[in-house]
């Protein structure tokens, strides 16, 4: 099925440890997002693509790198996992947020860091 | 700072209850989408309405926009187990509507459970 994909389902660090959360997508869609969702908190914007070659940062973009090289493929980076980065994870990607309005999203990364 | 504020954030009922979720804001938006996340998965679109005033009806699901496009509701007719989840709405706003500087933002999340 078309949709966005992200790998591992759910992850462990220790403080200190580097990880790449991995999403890829099969729509042909030009944006693509990470969010973050915490109890409370809502889904908090981490970077963003408009396409490839082209990022930037969202509102909770410390601790984290991206990357677009391809259409399809949008990673994360954990520089050096602290604590505060448990969360839950989304990637999700869009033709045209402004045209279409909507996200389709991937099933998320779980990530615990003790 | 844009808020999308939803309420109420917990719903508890039995089964075969009527139910209305609000989300509101203090800005315009250009289009505003519902979803409904369900545990271990990510958001799944509902509707997207785009006019003021529209009223969009999904089975048992009726949305509406305000006619300022500064709000929503999501109305569920005899509520059902299967309907048991987190509603979120969001949408898009335009930072500075000239030039074309827009977010997309999501609301608190309203976190519905259907007792059978």
């Amino acid at each position: 099925n078309a949709g966005v994909t992200q790998t591992p389902k759910f992850q462990v660090l220790k403080t200190g440890q580097s990880m790449t959360l991995q999403c890829a997508q099969d729509m042909n869609h030009e944006y693509m997002s990470w969010y973050r969702q915490d109890p409370g908190m809502g889904l908090r914007l981490i970077h963003y693509s408009v396409g490839a070659g082209i990022t930037d940062q969202g509102e909770v973009p410390n601790g984290y790198n991206v990357s677009r090289s391809t259409t399809e493929d949008f990673p994360l980076r954990l520089l050096s996992a602290a604590p505060s980065q448990t969360s839950v994870y989304f990637c999700a990607s869009t033709q045209d947020v402004v045209l279409f309005g909507w996200y389709t999203f991937g099933s998320g990364t779980r990530l615990t860091v003790v | 700072t844009q808020l999308l504020e939803q309420s109420p954030q917990f719903l508890s009922i039995q089964e075969g209850e009527n139910l209305t979720v609000y989300c509101n804001s203090s800005s315009v938006f250009s289009s505003l989408q519902w979803y409904r996340q369900e545990p271990g998965e990510g958001p799944v679109l509902l509707v997207t309405v785009v006019t003021g005033g529209e009223v969009k009806k999904l089975k048992r699901l009726t949305f509406q926009f305000g006619d300022a496009r500064k709000d929503s509701s999501l109305h569920i007719t005899a509520a059902q187990p299967g309907d048991t989840g987190l509603y979120l709405c969001a949408g898009v706003i335009y930072i500075t509507p000239t030039s074309g500087t827009y977010k997309y933002i999501f609301g608190t999340g309203t976190r519905l459970k259907v007792l059978a």
